[in-house]
């Protein structure tokens, strides 16, 4: 069974940093495009970035390029985001997802982890 | 950047009613169309991708449709448990971009 598993989420003032980490299990985790979504309160899922499998690849978009970092960790079946220059409309649900394998969609999500930025 | 949009933004049907929600992208996707599935306190899940394959587990009512800049999603006969809100995303190119959201309510 696929599980995706985020921690690091937390409170953070306005211009702090955080760091999401994903646990991924149930699969062969060095094969599959990883992605981070967030649900910010009472608005709809917005993608944030993705990793390829080798990490050669990586796209962000415009609302967070510049501030946050995606990552993996394929010896530890990880996947990363570093938060830097926290704003308040960065409070939400982090989604950790897999990418399916062939089309470009999201097949498996974690259950989410909140972060709220505020002072 | 592609942006997708959605119609309507919320509705509310009998069950057993059919109901339909439509996307469309700002330019042509051809048919790398994905549609999700967001019940309340739950993580969200994949109902169909390439506009019209349903994933595994997914009820044969959920139909989707179109290419290029217009794609619908038909739910055949509306079910209490599909209270959920819908959304599209495209996925032929980064950002992989999706529509805000159709929230769908039993009457």
């Amino acid at each position: 069974e696929v599980q995706l598993v985020e921690s690091g989420g937390g409170l953070v003032q306005p211009g702090g940093s955080l760091r999401l980490s994903c646990a991924a299990s149930g699969f062969t985790f060095n094969n599959y495009t990883m992605n981070w979504v967030r649900q910010a309160p009472g608005k709809g899922l917005e993608w944030l970035s993705d990793i390829s499998f080798s990490s050669r690849t990586v796209n962000y978009a415009e609302s967070v390029k510049g501030r946050f970092t995606i990552s993996r960790d394929n010896a530890k079946n990880s996947l990363f985001l570093q938060m830097n220059s926290l704003r308040v409309d960065d409070t939400a649900v982090y989604y950790c997802v897999r990418k399916k394998f062939g089309p470009d969609c999201l097949d498996s999500w974690g259950q989410g982890i909140l972060v709220t930025v505020s002072s | 950047d592609i942006q997708m949009t959605q119609s309507p933004s919320s509705l509310s049907a009998s069950v057993g009613d059919r109901v339909t929600i439509t996307c469309r992208a700002s330019q042509g996707i051809s048919n790398y169309l994905a549609w999700y599935q967001h019940k309340p306190g739950k993580s969200p899940t994949l109902l169909m991708y390439a506009t019209s394959i349903l994933q595994p587990g997914v009820p044969s009512r959920f139909r989707g449709s179109g290419s290029g800049r217009d794609f619908t999603l038909t739910i055949v006969s509306l079910q209490p448990e599909d209270v959920a809100t819908y959304y599209c995303q495209k996925y032929n190119s980064a950002p992989w971009a999706f529509g805000p959201g159709t929230k769908v309510a039993i009457k």
